[in-house]
């Protein structure tokens, strides 16, 4: 079947606006994260999503972002008057559930502000 | 807390070589730990897992890891290395199980090269 979709791939955009990353998980995967991956970096985790709900809002960097998820499938991340330091590739993982460690991964969004 | 630590950010090999990727973990518990493999321009993939069955975990395209609970150790093998396992090598602990968080601890990564 088809697997994590993200969209826009690419996404070039101006100091100080706002932007809106897509995330299509797997079909009837419950679990959705998003993580930020910068150059030569592991992935820092922002936020998940059990059903429409976000336990766990630890990651996100600072109040410029958020997220949502609606109806248990597609999810948005909105990052608000961008900043450089916000290029990065913004990777979103689906799971069966929080109870299965098991994560399957987009191919990202890669965000560059200039 | 946990924390994962990859020793070594870039190896390189010969083609037919073997392939070692070292990872080393901190965890207050038994965790799970996994290994992801990320191709250029391509999304990460599992390539296994370890929860506490089998310390040798064997993994896709001939890949293995041995859990070494007195060591903290978790590093990943391969016999012989191909051209197509050049990649990018992330080793990944459990968090801490926060009620319902399952959040994953990533590793800086080790990027491999596999020279003809």
């Amino acid at each position: 079947g088809a697997g994590v979709s993200q969209s826009p791939s690419n996404k070039v955009t101006e100091k100080g606006k706002d932007v809106e990353l897509r995330c299509d998980p797997i079909s009837g995967h419950t679990a959705l994260y998003w993580y930020r991956q910068s150059l030569g970096q592991g992935l820092e985790f922002l936020i998940y999503f059990q059903g429409n709900s976000a336990p766990d809002k630890s990651g996100l960097p600072s109040d410029r972002f958020s997220a949502e998820r609606t109806g248990g499938s597609v999810s948005t991340l909105t990052i608000q008057r961008t900043q450089q330091e916000d290029s990065a590739v913004y990777l979103c993982a689906s799971s069966p559930s929080t109870a299965n460690y098991e994560q399957y991964f987009g191919p990202g969004t890669r965000l560059t502000v200039t | 807390a946990q924390s994962v630590t990859q020793l070594d950010s870039h190896v390189s090999v010969s083609e037919g070589t073997p392939v070692l990727l070292r990872c080393n973990y901190s965890s207050s518990y038994s965790p799970s730990l996994f290994w992801y493999v990320q191709h250029p321009n391509k999304g990460l993939q599992l390539l296994l897992k370890y929860t506490s069955a089998a310390t040798l975990v064997k993994g896709i395209n001939g890949f293995e890891a041995e859990f070494k609970k007195s060591e903290t150790s978790f590093h990943l093998t391969k016999p012989s290395a191909h051209m197509s396992d050049a990649a990018e090598y992330f080793c990944v602990v459990s968090g801490e199980n926060a009620g319902n968080n399952r959040k994953l601890i990533w590793g800086l990564g080790t990027s491999l090269a596999v020279n003809p």
